[in-house]
């Protein structure tokens, strides 16, 4: 079946370091990828997504590349701020069927 | 932009008790989910729904939980005689098309302690 792996957290970083979090997938066919960033105490929010090979999702000074090769989607970020302290959720979605399966995601911490 | 609104925020119920979690899709939305998060563990998928019944069930989604259309508006998770383990965030989502590439649209979730 389909599956999501992320790096394991906390990710401890300061202030204007470069951030990675690997995510790769299992899937039969080609599904759409998203990041979810879930800051403390709300919901889930859409932060990228990317639905097909070599696709990049950007949004807020974050991006992805879908690699099909790799089967990764990798987020980066250039400059890390103290509000992009968070738990990041790699995630994919079949191309038939719409439920999300996301990977157990990852604690990012940036320190001032 | 329109929300999925979810009520209650916190839920506290004591064991053995029935609750029912709400949810608001946004309005022209099709397709309903329910995702289940326990603290500190990844998210997981319970159900989805489509055209007044279930289209996709997990693993978790046995005969204590029930969903529901009630009234063309709400989308309901009901949790019959509730257990510690059932203590989680259930988040409610929606999606318009299930084939499209769109992301779903989550609620803020409701956090619901089995005591």
């Amino acid at each position: 079946g389909n599956s999501v792996t992320q790096m394991e957290g906390p990710v401890t970083l300061s202030e204007e370091a470069f951030l990675t979090i690997n995510c790769t997938y299992t899937a039969t066919g080609y599904p759409s990828l998203f990041w979810y960033v879930q800051y403390p105490g709300e919901g889930l929010q859409l932060l990228l997504k990317a639905t097909k090979a070599d696709d990049k999702g950007s949004n807020k000074g974050f991006e992805a590349t879908y690699r099909k090769e790799t089967t990764s989607f990798h987020l980066e970020k250039g400059s890390v701020q103290v509000s992009d302290s968070a738990v990041y959720f790699c995630a994919l979605k079949a191309r038939l069927g719409g439920k999300l399966q996301f990977g157990a995601g990852t604690q990012v911490v940036v320190t001032p | 932009e329109p929300e999925v609104t979810q009520t209650p925020s916190h839920q506290v119920t004591q064991m053995g008790q029935e609750v029912i979690l709400r949810c608001v899709p946004i309005s022209n939305h099709l397709y309903f989910y329910w995702y289940r998060q326990i603290l500190g563990q990844k998210v997981e998928f319970l159900v989805s729904f489509y055209n007044n019944e279930i289209s996709e069930k997990s693993e978790i989604f046995d005969d204590q939980f029930s969903v529901e259309r009630p009234d063309g508006s709400n989308f309901t998770l009901k949790i019959r005689s509730t257990k510690l383990e059932d203590s989680a965030m259930y988040f409610c989502a929606s999606l318009r098309e299930s084939f499209s590439n769109q992301p779903q649209h989550f609620g803020d979730g409701t956090r619901l302690s089995i005591l």
